[in-house]
């Protein structure tokens, strides 16, 4: 069965650091997405991505984030100059048709030090 | 505002129980709801996806109903086992041209061998 797949599984960064954490969606869905989970916290969303551009995004989605599909296969998150509270679990999902059956990857946990 | 809730926050069952986890949703307006297993640290794990035109829908020993009009859904387990133990999280797509979903805060569950 397709799934969605993530890299790295755990990354560790210096406070400052860019990061970009990786998506591979399933291959023929059109809509992606990005949520977080702070630990301990609800999962919360942060884009969503679809015809090559940003359809809608949340509060946390400031300009220290940005997101591409540099190719038909990745789907990447940028977080440009990370901060402490960037610590979390991010999740990529991706849908087919319609943004309403999202799938969901296994999730990168990012440690901001 | 849309809102999804668990209750109780954790539930501790001795092993071979059935137990319901009960979620409730503030938007009757949904397009569907799926319920996630979260292991402690971990990604989540799709368990079952109800459609809005659904009342119910069985995996094994899980059974998710749904109630639109009282903004409501179950999970059902079935004589629980040591491995069941995990927080499960309740999503909500919410119509309104949102394209993403909103997750609960989860329940914590314990079966005590």
């Amino acid at each position: 069965e397709p799934e969605v797949t993530q890299t790295p599984s755990h990354q560790v960064t210096q406070m400052g650091q860019e990061v970009i954490l990786r998506c591979v969606p399933i291959s023929n869905h059109l809509y992606f997405y990005w949520y977080r989970q702070i630990l301990g916290q609800k999962v919360e969303f942060l884009v969503s991505f679809y015809n090559n551009e940003i359809s809608e995004k949340s509060e946390i989605f400031d300009d220290q984030f940005s997101v591409e599909r540099p190719d038909g296969s990745n789907f990447t998150l940028k977080i440009r100059s990370t901060k402490l509270e960037d610590s979390a679990m991010y999740f990529c999902a991706s849908s087919s048709v319609g943004p309403e059956t999202q799938y969901f990857g296994p999730g990168t946990r990012l440690l901001v030090l | 505002k849309q809102e999804v809730t668990q209750i109780p926050a954790a539930l501790s069952v001795p092993e071979g129980e059935n137990l319901v986890l009960n979620c409730s949703f503030t938007d009757s307006a949904i397009y569907n709801l799926q319920w996630f297993r979260q292991d402690h640290g971990k990604g989540l794990t799709s368990l079952l996806l109800i459609q809005s035109s659904q009342r119910e829908q069985t995996s094994g020993r899980l059974n998710a109903s749904l109630d639109k009009s009282s903004g409501r859904s179950t999970l059902y387990i079935a004589a629980s086992q040591p491995g069941d133990s995990a927080t499960y999280l309740c999503a909500v797509f919410f119509s309104g041209g949102y394209q993403k979903v909103t997750f609960g805060t989860g329940t914590k569950l314990q079966v005590i061998p």
